[in-house]
């Protein structure tokens, strides 16, 4: 089945830097790839995705690029700010529509 | 609209002792997941379903089983409850196989002693 491995596990930066978060996956056949935000006792929610024909997607401040051939995407966060603190999961999802695999997750710390 | 609602929040069961987390959603999805989420770690997917009347084993199911009778609800039963199943467990839908953002339920916290 699908593997997915993130890095880094934690994270953490001054307010106004970049971070940077990026995630492997094993199966070719993946074709959908969502982040997840979870912040301290909340729900996942989806923040950007990308389908496979799409090499980057850009919503203000924050981006996913994804390589197809090396099979990995990142999650670009830009001018962090404080509320950008919280858990953060890429995941995969392949030609079997149903299941998505998720990465162990990335604890980001923005610090003011 | 209340989207995917589950209960209880919060629950302390003893080892051996059974119990249903209830999760339903009011948006009309096909697609129905329970995953439990252990400290410091990613989504495991336990079961679900593409439909009333089909479920299907994800990557860690043993020690749950489910049911879909209707479209909306989708229980999760926790038999012989034991120490490995304290987790939080986390159901979801979305809509149909072309449909792409999974919404999360609030989440259910369960310690199992």
């Amino acid at each position: 089945g699908e593997n997915v491995e993130q890095h880094p596990s934690t994270l953490s930066v001054q307010e106004g830097d970049s971070a940077v978060i990026k995630c492997t996956y094993s199966d070719s056949a993946s074709n959908y790839f969502p982040w997840y935000k979870q912040e301290l006792g909340k729900r996942p929610q989806l923040i950007i995705d990308i389908r496979s024909n799409v090499g980057e997607k850009k919503d203000q401040r924050i981006a996913v690029t994804l390589n197809k051939t090396a099979k990995h995407f990142s999650l670009h966060i830009t001018e962090t700010q404080p509320e950008d603190s919280a858990v953060y999961f890429c995941a995969a999802r392949g030609a079997n529509a149903g299941k998505s695999t998720f990465g162990d997750g990335t604890t980001l710390t923005v610090k003011p | 609209n209340a989207g995917v609602t589950q209960t209880p929040k919060f629950r302390i069961l003893k080892i051996g002792q059974s119990m249903t987390l209830q999760c339903t959603q009011d948006m009309n999805h096909n697609y129905m997941y329970w995953y439990r989420q252990d400290p410091g770690m990613g989504l495991k997917l336990i079961y679900y379903s593409v439909g009333a009347g089909i479920t299907d084993k994800g990557e860690v199911p043993n020690g749950y089983n489910v049911s879909r009778s209707t479209t909306e609800d989708f229980p999760l039963r926790l038999e012989l409850a034991a120490p490995s199943q304290t987790s939080v467990y986390f159901c979801a839908s979305k809509g149909g196989q072309a449909s792409t953002e999974a919404f999360f339920g609030q989440g259910t916290r369960l310690t199992v002693v």
